[in-house]
């Protein structure tokens, strides 16, 4: 079985710019979570999409935005690019809304 | 606002020997803990759980505490492998809050062949 799959793996954007970052869960899984991971800290919550619908959003400026289509796969979008973008960004998935959560290798983004 | 940290920043062990990695949770309504393992260049890999109406739990070569009374949270790994090299997070969950989880800062575990 596929675990959950992040697309890219590396991205270098410049300031200002737009960035779309993909993530597919594991079949079966209806829930989404969006982290992002600064080096040397752990992960920071940025949104959770069940069946669909955002049930939770953390700490971050409007500049980030996601959504989860019909097949459950999630978007997330950052839009005008900050240096402190820098970080990987994690995908978790999980069956429920509150059930244990997998989470794929990352996309690490270098904002330069 | 409110957040798990951690007390050691990085812990040596012996191959062999047994590793203990502690956490403290500030969230009083936390109800769900999970440990994480991350290896370089990896996401967070699941090693185990424990809900806040049990006080232990153990998994192959893993064991996990909780003690609510002091809001701690504890991982053992018996005869730590070189393998078990990686920087660990607990992880805390509300509930009725969805997979919101709020992390620590890490620990970072070097095993000595």
């Amino acid at each position: 079985d596929a675990g959950v799959t992040q697309s890219p793996t590396h991205l270098i954007k410049t300031r200002g710019q737009q960035v779309t970052l993909r993530c597919s869960p594991i079949s079966g899984h209806k829930s989404v979570s969006w982290y992002q991971q600064v080096l040397g800290q752990g992960p920071q919550f940025i949104f959770q999409y069940y069946e669909k619908e955002e049930r939770g959003r953390g700490n971050f400026p409007d500049r980030f935005s996601a959504r989860q289509f019909p097949n459950y796969s999630s978007e997330l979008n950052v839009n005008a690019l900050l240096l402190g973008d820098s970080a990987l960004y994690l995908c978790a998935s999980s069956f429920g809304l509150n059930t244990e959560a997998f989470f794929g290798q990352g996309t690490r983004l270098t904002v330069v | 606002g409110e957040s798990v940290g951690l007390h050691l920043p990085t812990l040596s062990v012996q191959e062999g020997d047994n590793s203990i990695i502690n956490c403290a949770y500030s969230n009083s309504a936390s109800d769900y803990f999970i440990w994480y393992k991350q290896e370089s260049g990896k996401g967070p890999q699941f090693i185990i759980d424990i809900r806040s109406n049990m006080d232990k739990r153990q998994g192959q070569r893993v064991t996990v505490l909780l003690n609510k009374t002091v809001k701690h949270l504890s991982l053992q790994i018996a005869a730590t492998q070189p393998g078990d090299s990686a920087v660990y997070f607990c992880a805390e969950n509300v509930g009725t809050a969805g997979n919101k989880l709020t992390f620590g800062g890490g620990t970072r575990v070097l095993v000595k062949p």
